[in-house]
């Protein structure tokens, strides 16, 4: 099946850094891949979704400077979460659409940030 | 507005059948999803049904709609201590790109 990549799988920075995370689809284009954030015992937060070269659309409520999301190739977007603080510390887990497979996601692992 | 709901926890022995109930909100939904998340792990999914369907099988797997109720259901039959893991059920909306997922449903596996 279709697999995705996210790194790092977790990272641990200073409060005021920067952190960015990779998601990749290894066998595959991916046009579209979304942005989801968990909490413990939540449940997945879409965040944004992001196509290929063209700007992301967030969602209600997702500060788009603190979240800068770049999706330069159909293999790759980056998330980077900017001057983080802890309440930024979650789970983001990204999800790749195969450009020709429309109705289902591929899901990456998962990145695990906590912030200091 | 969109909303997905399932019970949080459900324990079931090693062998018996397990069923995750789901209702969702949205009637314009096409597809629906049930998503396996491990601990730790991202998520995994399991099987997914159209919203004209009733019912779908896949191995020990299988799919009740009912859509009138805006009910989904998932039962895994002879279930395995490798079936422990949070169940999540999904709906699209009314945007067939943006899925919306419950809270999930914790499956634990008694010996």
């Amino acid at each position: 099946g279709a697999v995705v990549s996210q790194h790092p799988s977790w990272v641990i920075c200073k409060s005021g850094t920067s952190v960015k995370i990779e998601c990749r689809s290894l066998d595959f284009q991916a046009t579209t891949m979304f942005w989801y954030r968990q909490f413990p015992k939540q449940s997945l937060m879409l965040m944004a979704t992001s196509n290929e070269g063209s700007k992301a659309t967030y969602e209600q409520g997702v500060e788009k400077d603190k979240f800068l999301i770049n999706h330069a190739s159909l293999t790759l977007s980056t998330l980077t979460v900017t001057s983080a603080h802890p309440e930024d510390s979650s789970f983001y887990i990204c999800s790749a659409r195969d450009s020709y497979s429309y109705n289902e996601q591929f899901f990456g692992p998962g990145t695990r940030l906590t912030v200091l | 507005g969109e909303d997905v709901e399932q019970s949080l926890f459900l324990s079931v022995r090693e062998g018996d059948s397990s069923v995750i109930n789901c209702t969702y909100t949205d009637s314009s939904s096409t597809y629906l999803y049930w998503y396996k998340q491990e601990p730790g792990a991202g998520l995994q999914l399991l099987t997914y049904i159209f919203s004209n369907m009733d019912m779908k099988q896949d191995q020990r797997l299988t799919v009740l709609l009912n859509k009138k109720d805006k009910h989904l259901s998932l039962r895994i039959a002879d279930t395995q201590t490798g079936d422990s893991a949070i169940y999540f059920c999904a709906e699209t909306g009314d945007r067939d790109d943006k899925i919306i997922f419950g809270k999930g449903t914790r499956l634990h596996i008694l010996p």
